[in-house]
């Protein structure tokens, strides 16, 4: 199956400066890539996903970013607020179901 | 906030004891996810539903089992809790499938003794 790996497991930024987490996948079918953050005592919720035929895409001040070829995927986040901390999580989906794969996780945390 | 409750919220169990876990969600979405997730691990899929009595095995399904009789309700059971079961239990609800959206409940947290 598929198998993600996700880093930094924690990453610790001043208010207002950039984040970024990156993910690597094994399995070449994969085509979509989500991007949940969740917060303590709460589900994930999809904050950003971007698909193979798209090499970047950006909301506000989240962007996320595809290199096919060397199987790497990031999450961007700029001028980082204290809400922004939390746990983030990116996946690699195949058309295959059930053949994809969460990463550990990213904890932020956005301090004043 | 999409319409999915999970019931209970909190549970302490002993080993060898059933258990069953409750997913409800008010949006008629086809498709419903159980995950695990464990410090180190992040989400794991135990089991996915596809449509009414539809479902399928995911990447951790070893000691669960799902069913599905109604839309709206996808029930988790481990048929004899194992220490190694302990974990947070998220439900999830897409639309369109895996590749769209999933939309996840608040999460039960399991103590197996």
């Amino acid at each position: 199956g598929e198998n993600v790996e996700q880093h930094p497991s924690t990453l610790s930024v001043q208010e207002g400066d950039s984040a970024v987490i990156k993910c690597t996948y094994s399995d070449s079918a994969s085509n979509y890539f989500p991007w949940y953050k969740q917060e303590l005592g709460k589900g994930p919720q999809l904050i950003i996903d971007i698909r193979s035929n798209v090499g970047e895409k950006k909301d506000q001040r989240i962007a996320v970013t595809l290199n096919k070829t060397a199987k790497h995927f990031s999450l961007h986040i700029t001028e980082t607020q204290p809400e922004d901390s939390a746990v983030y999580f990116c996946a690699a989906i195949t058309d295959s179901w059930g053949k994809f794969q969460f990463g550990a996780g990213t904890q932020v945390v956005v301090t004043p | 906030d999409a319409g999915i409750t999970q019931s209970p919220r909190h549970k302490v169990t002993e080993t060898g004891t059933p258990v069953t876990l409750r997913c409800h969600q008010t949006e008629n979405h086809r498709y419903m996810y159980w995950y695990r997730q464990d410090p180190g691990h992040g989400l794991r899929l135990i089991h996915y539903s596809y449509g009414v009595k539809d479902t399928d095995k995911g990447e951790v399904s070893d000691g669960y089992s799902v069913s599905r009789s109604k839309t709206e309700d996808f029930l988790l059971t481990l048929e004899s809790a194992t220490s190694s079961q302990t974990s947070v239990y998220f439900c999830a609800i897409s639309d369109r499938g895996v590749k769209e959206t999933q939309y996840f409940g608040p999460g039960t947290r399991l103590l197996v003794l």
